[in-house]
């Protein structure tokens, strides 16, 4: 069973770019056809999904986020990375890192990341 | 976008009794709807897919329904480890989206 976990910063100053990390374990992330998402969650509100890449390199992104996101794979680490540049407060949340096409059954355990100067 | 509305915001129901809770699409996703279950301070478990398919190691108390814009879940008899808040998601369209949730608490 594929395992994810996020790492990355968990302060970043406004205007600046939040970059986070999800390492996938049990599992090569370029073996099979996966879509692997980043998700996240204010606190105390809802989720948000804010895009994936599949396996063969593809990204599809929100379009709220579209203009500050990128997602992308290095395969020689078996991880995946979110960038989401010009940072404000409104992207103050758990950001979680998911596999799946549809439902997505496999998730990391989430990191807050704050925007905060 | 496609808009997913849960109703009710929050539900409370007696521990073995029946809660249903709905999730209603702004246009067709066919059956490309699932539910998760969260917990505060964990991660969303995936509990149905397809609408109505259970996820791996999900008891049979749980079961989705539905089609098209209408969906439901129901768990038939509460257990106290049931009181949480379930979110549907729609993944007819790449653009994946979330309902607001549904918490569900005891009464």
């Amino acid at each position: 069973q594929v395992q994810l976990q996020e790492s990355g910063p968990g302060l970043v100053k406004p205007s600046q770019t939040l970059s986070l990390t999800c390492t996938v374990s049990g599992g090569s992330i370029s073996s099979g056809s996966y879509y692997w998402s980043w998700i996240r969650q204010p606190a105390g509100k809802g989720l948000e999904w804010i895009g994936r890449i599949y396996t063969s390199g593809s990204t599809n992104y929100n379009p709220s986020l579209k203009s500050r996101v990128t997602i992308s794979v290095d395969t020689s680490k078996n991880q995946f990375s979110l960038k989401l540049s010009s940072v404000t407060a409104a992207d103050t949340a758990v950001y979680y890192c998911a596999e799946g096409g549809g439902g997505m059954d496999v998730w990391g355990q989430g990191t807050t990341v704050t925007v905060s100067s | 976008e496609i808009v997913m509305t849960q109703s009710p915001a929050t539900l409370s129901v007696s521990p073995g009794e029946r809660a249903t809770l709905s999730c209603r699409a702004s246009q067709s996703v066919s059956s490309n709807l699932a539910w998760y279950q969260q917990k505060p301070g964990q991660a969303p478990r995936l509990l149905i897919y397809g609408a109505s398919t259970r996820a791996t190691g999900i008891p049979a108390r749980f079961s989705g329904s539905g089609s098209g814009t209408e969906f439901t879940l129901t768990i038939s008899s509460l257990q106290s480890e049931d009181f949480a808040v379930y979110y549907c998601q729609q993944y007819n369209n790449w653009l994946l989206t979330f309902g607001q949730g549904t918490k569900l608490e005891i009464k």
